[in-house]
């Protein structure tokens, strides 16, 4: 069975730090990853998608992912966050159908 | 090309009383999700539909609930005699028909408070 851990519930940053979202998946085969952000009370938009190809992702908003395989992982990055980064980080995994399973989210608190 | 649209954005309802859930998906889209939000927890997948066919219903309550998505029209995710543990936002997705694993664009959400 597939499944998605985000070991991070909450993470504090100062803007113009550097970030990392940490993402790990259970898998069989190759998995199809993305990662979706949710300001509050919104929707959620899609930052980046790793299906096959380069193991590095390149996103909206200057975020990047990289895909390792050896380490189950699919971590997300932004070399220098800002104020409006501040929300709520999705990992999510699908199957054969397109169905997201999602992790339990990263909650990102970026401070002056 | 609007995004996938949802109605009502908030929704209250009594106990005991039934909501309507509405999801038009994107031009051209066939495929539509249903997934849930509780109160700090990550999003649950609900259901996967195509026009005029239930393709995956494992993440549904047994009881209930119910989701459709007729030839014309929105899709319709509807809860019978809500409980306040049905309080939560729901999100509805859409995806273009013919590929398997592709983007699914997420609507807006319907944030539904049972009182």
């Amino acid at each position: 069975a597939q499944s998605v851990t985000q070991p991070d519930i909450h993470i504090t940053v100062s803007e113009g730090a550097s970030l990392e979202l940490r993402c790990n998946y259970s898998y069989g085969a190759t998995p199809y990853l993305f990662w979706y952000v949710q300001s509050p009370g919104q929707g959620l938009q899609l930052l980046l998608k790793y299906f096959s190809g380069d193991t590095l992702v390149q996103g909206i908003k200057g975020f990047e992912a990289e895909f390792k395989r050896s380490q189950s992982s699919f971590n997300l990055r932004k070399p220098s966050v800002h104020w409006s980064d501040a929300a709520e980080y999705f990992c999510a995994i699908t199957d054969s159908w397109g169905k997201l399973q999602f992790g339990a989210g990263t909650q990102v608190v970026v401070t002056p | 090309n609007a995004g996938v649209m949802q109605n009502p954005r908030h929704l209250v309802r009594r106990r005991g009383q039934e909501a309507r859930l509405r999801c038009s998906p994107m031009k051209g889209h066939s495929h539509v999700y249903w997934y849930r939000q509780l109160p700090e927890e990550g999003l649950k997948f609900m259901v996967y539909l195509q026009k005029e066919n239930i393709i995956d219903e494992s993440g549904m309550p047994k009881e209930r609930f119910s989701a459709e998505f007729p030839k014309e029209g929105p899709s319709i995710l509807r809860i019978q005699q809500v409980v306040r543990g049905d309080s939560a936002a729901y999100f509805c997705a859409s995806s273009p028909p013919g590929k398997s694993n592709t983007e699914a664009f997420f609507g807006q959400g319907t944030r539904l408070t049972v009182v």
